[in-house]
């Protein structure tokens, strides 16, 4: 059974342009998590979707960040007009639909964003 | 979700068992206490959760007091691989988010 996947692994855009994140959840995880991680800091919740809903979007800045599941393919973490602030480490976890205490998430491997 | 509070870093021989431990104080009757860890620029890695019993898997075990203040996570043979920041985190069961504090680093010396 394969874990989270998330590709590009390393992407490298210049400001101003618009970085697309993917991610395909684990085989049977129906709800995703999307976490960034900045330079020397911590993990920080960002969104939280289920298949074609967003169910927490708490954490997502205001403005050129966008987050979808659609009901076929992978979760898509949108970033538009990118500025040197967005460089960090995004990662994206899955979890299970379950009973009571099994909401446990799986991280993928993280995509590095570096912006010139 | 109730706070937690963790040294901000140990050091453990390789070999001997790593005791790692978490205060949380505030913790609800429904809220589970969660362990993740992170190695260096990886994914976090889920390791173990519990209600209110002491829960053990293949990575770790978990004992929580009986007032559910206060927990360990206990890597019963410590190698050099789980050195890491480790993360403990209270979450009340209902799925969603995961608040990330800032951990324990833990160093595996040979």
């Amino acid at each position: 059974n394969a874990g989270v996947m998330q590709n590009p692994r390393h992407l490298v855009r210049r400001r101003g342009q618009e970085a697309r994140l993917r991610c395909s959840p684990m085989k049977g995880h129906s709800h995703v998590y999307w976490y960034r991680q900045l330079p020397e800091e911590g993990l920080k919740f960002m969104v939280y979707l289920q298949k074609e809903n967003i169910i927490d979007e708490s954490g997502m800045p205001k403005e050129r960040f966008s987050a979808e599941f659609p009901k076929e393919g992978p979760s898509i973490l949108r970033i538009q007009q990118v500025v040197r602030g967005d460089s960090a480490a995004y990662f994206c976890a899955s979890s299970p639909l379950g009973l009571a205490g099994t909401y446990e998430q799986y991280f993928g491997p993280g995509t590095r964003l570096t912006v010139t | 979700d109730a706070k937690t509070t963790q040294p901000t870093s140990m050091d453990c021989a390789e070999g001997r068992a790593a005791n790692l431990p978490c205060n949380h104080s505030t913790i609800s009757g429904n809220e589970y206490v969660y362990w993740y860890r992170q190695i260096h620029s990886q994914g976090p890695q889920y390791i173990i959760h519990g209600l209110k019993n002491n829960e053990t898997n293949e990575m770790a075990s978990l004992i929580i007091t009986e007032d559910r203040k206060s927990s360990t996570l206990i890597l019963p043979h410590a190698t050099l691989r789980d050195t890491a920041v480790y993360y403990c985190i209270v979450r009340a069961d209902q799925g969603g988010k995961l608040i990330f504090g800032q951990g324990t680093e833990l160093s595996v010396k040979p």
